[in-house]
């Protein structure tokens, strides 16, 4: 079992650029949260995908995004980078939906923004 | 929303010795609380966690209390080692909260030989 997959592991980009993440959850989990984590900071939740719908969201501006596919994956889109916007990125798998449940973290991307 | 404090930010010990990281909560309708380890570098992984219908849980040398009255649970090491040493964060989410972990700010634990 590869357990939660991410993919790239690190990235440079400028300011006003988009960027894609992509997350495969461990086998037999259906449902993928995204987190970012400042350098020296917890984790803040930014969205949670369930049944290709996006669940319950954080406090994140639009210019976050998702979505998820059949087979479960899913992808983080940012438009408009900005500096603050550098962060490890990570993706989280679980199964079972909306429930308080257990989580497992992928090793994450980890985003420059010049 | 929910908030979650976490202290220390920083603890040092002797190996050998105990360290216990405290966390406080603010929704009375939390009621799973994990504690993950992050290693520098490397992605957080789950040691311990406790459901709001049971006060305290043990796996080895790691131990987990919780006091919902009080709105606090903290976390337990005993017979420190140098692996220990990493980061740990204290989390708390509800049920239909959509898998939404609220992170504390994070203990620097130092395990000395």
């Amino acid at each position: 079992d590869a357990g939660v997959t991410q993919s790239p592991t690190h990235l440079i980009k400028t300011r006003g650029q988009q960027v894609t993440l992509r997350c495969s959850p461990k086998s037999g989990h259906d449902t993928v949260s995204w987190y970012q984590q400042a350098l020296g900071q917890g984790p803040q939740f930014i969205f949670q995908y369930y049944e290709e719908e996006e669940r319950q969201r954080g406090n994140f501006p639009d210019r976050f995004s998702g979505h998820q596919f059949p087979n479960y994956s899913s992808e983080l889109n940012v438009n408009a980078l900005l500096l603050g916007d550098s962060a490890l990125y990570l993706c989280a798998s679980s199964r079972g939906g909306t429930g308080a449940n257990v989580l497992t973290f992928g090793a994450g991307s980890r985003l420059t923004v010049l | 929303g929910e908030n979650v404090e976490q202290h220390p930010s920083t603890l040092s010990v002797q190996e050998g010795d105990s360290a216990v990281i405290k966390c406080t909560y603010s929704d009375s309708a939390s009621n799973y609380f994990p504690w993950y380890k992050q290693e520098l570098g490397k992605r957080p992984q789950l040691i311990i966690d406790i459901r709001s219908n049971v006060g305290e849980k043990k796996d080895q040398r790691i131990a987990v209390t919780l006091n919902k009255t009080a709105k606090h649970f903290s976390l337990h090491i005993t017979e420190t080692q140098p692996e220990d040493s990493a980061v740990y964060f204290c989390a708390a989410s509800k049920t239909g909260g959509g898998n939404k972990l609220t992170f504390g700010t994070g203990t620097q634990l130092k395990v000395e030989l």
